[in-house]
């Protein structure tokens, strides 16, 4: 079964400073894999999607994300955040076949001060 | 294009009553997934429809149940509700034939039961 470990419940970081967010997937064959946005009380927002081609692929609001296939990876980074960046982070894979349905994360929770 | 619509964005329920929420997903979009959010149990996969056909359901008792319209709405039921169903419900919407064209999400319902 195909699942998704986002080993960090909640990051700090600084206004204007880089910012990484890890996603771990398992499954079998290549994945589909997807980061959200969600900000309190609202729906997911899609940053960003990769499915085959260029491992590094860019989204929206400054973020890209790089499939690692050899380290099950698909991490997400912003080279200098926003204090409008603190949200809730999920990255989420699907499968092309069998169910369509995507498996979250547990969300990292982004906090930024000033 | 308009998005994803769900109705109503609240909802305060009583023990033992039943819920339908409402989900409009964007034109021509046939795939409509509805998706359970709670701080325990994160995001989970309830169920997907595609052509007024249930594709996929995710391991949820048989008090949660859904449809599809022939205009792609659906709607989802909760029976005999419980403290524990308080959640904020979330519906996503695609093409349904392929993950790579990604799924939008709603601004969701939030479900509060007392």
């Amino acid at each position: 079964a195909q699942s998704v470990t986002q080993p960090d419940i909640h990051i700090t970081v600084s206004e204007g400073a880089s910012l990484e967010l890890r996603c771990n997937y398992s499954y079998g064959a290549t994945p589909y894999l997807f980061w959200y946005v969600q900000s309190p009380g609202q729906g997911l927002q899609l940053l960003l999607k990769y499915f085959s081609g260029d491992t590094l692929v860019q989204g929206i609001k400054g973020f890209e994300a790089e499939f690692k296939r050899s380290q099950s990876s698909f991490n997400l980074r912003k080279p200098s955040v926003h204090w409008s960046d603190a949200a809730e982070y999920f990255c989420a894979v699907a499968s092309l076949f069998g169910n369509e349905k995507l498996t979250f994360g547990t969300g990292t929770r982004l906090t930024i001060i000033p | 294009k308009a998005g994803v619509t769900q109705t109503p964005r609240y909802l305060i329920k009583t023990r033992g009553q039943q819920v339908t929420l409402s989900c409009s997903p964007i034109s021509g979009h046939r795939s409509v997934s509805w998706y359970q959010q709670t701080p325990g149990q994160g995001l989970q996969f309830l169920f997907e429809y595609f052509s007024e056909t249930q594709r996929n359901k995710g391991n949820f008792p048989g008090r949660f149940s859904g449809r599809q319209f022939s205009n792609s709405r659906s709607e989802m039921n909760v029976s005999t509700l419980e403290l524990g169903d308080s959640a904020l419900y979330l519906c996503a919407s695609s093409s349904g034939g392929d993950p790579s064209y990604g799924y939008t999400f709603g601004s969701g319902t939030r479900l509060t039961v007392v």
